[in-house]
């Protein structure tokens, strides 16, 4: 049973620095989503593709964050000039199309900006 | 906007107690609701769901009915063990992506 997996799993940057993440889904999934977790409390939605296509953003997302998923597989989350305020855990999901499918979450890439 | 509030933690209780998380919920329309539960060490994982008004979802000898009337999909279960050990996550979904709540810490002691 392959899930979600994303690597890495720790990350520890410099402020200033630019890092990126990697999520693989569930290859059937063709949603993919991003979220991000601080310390206490509950996950935080970013973003969400749709295949290859990026169809939503939240607010909390900002330009020094870009999101990819080229070719409907894969998606890396890239943070530029990290903050401290960034120190989080990021959590991807993958599910089938349709409302209210079920989201299967991968463990996480927790970072941490000195 | 949609959002969700669940009982502040932590919990503590004795293994076999009785165990109930509030959550309450604010949605335009009719989401559905979820809970997810984290152990320690792992990724979250859906407990149950419930995706119509009455509707009960059910799983590992929990349950939570999803209460239009109350806006509400409190969890419950008779019996706890050691293993429920976990943080739980009350959620809904606004198709695509889905709001938590904050997380109820739960620790059963033998």
């Amino acid at each position: 049973d392959t899930g979600v997996s994303q690597n890495p799993r720790h990350k520890i940057t410099k402020r200033g620095q630019n890092v990126t993440f990697r999520c693989d889904p569930i290859s059937e999934h063709n949603r993919l989503y991003w979220y991000r977790q601080t310390l206490g409390q509950g996950p935080e939605f970013l973003t969400y593709f749709q295949n290859e296509a990026q169809l939503e953003k939240s607010r909390l997302l900002s330009d020094r964050f870009s999101a990819e998923r080229p070719k409907g597989s894969f998606s890396t989350l890239e943070i530029q000039r990290t903050e401290q305020g960034d120190s989080a855990m990021y959590l991807c999901a993958s599910s089938l199309e349709g409302g209210g499918s079920k989201q299967y979450f991968g463990p996480g890439t927790r970072l941490t900006v000195t | 906007g949609d959002s969700v509030t669940q009982m502040e933690g932590p919990v503590t209780l004795s293994e076999e107690a009785f165990l109930t998380i509030n959550c309450t919920y604010t949605a335009t329309g009719y989401p559905s609701l979820f809970w997810y539960v984290q152990y320690p060490g792992e990724g979250l994982q859906l407990l149950l769901k419930a995706t119509k008004a009455d509707d009960k979802g059910s799983n590992k000898g929990f349950e939570a009915t999803y209460r239009k009337e109350t806006t509400s999909f409190h969890l419950e279960k008779g019996s706890v063990q050691v293993s429920d050990s976990a943080v739980y996550f009350c959620a809904l979904s606004a198709s695509p992506s889905i709001y938590f709540g904050t997380g109820t810490s739960l620790t059963v002691i033998p």
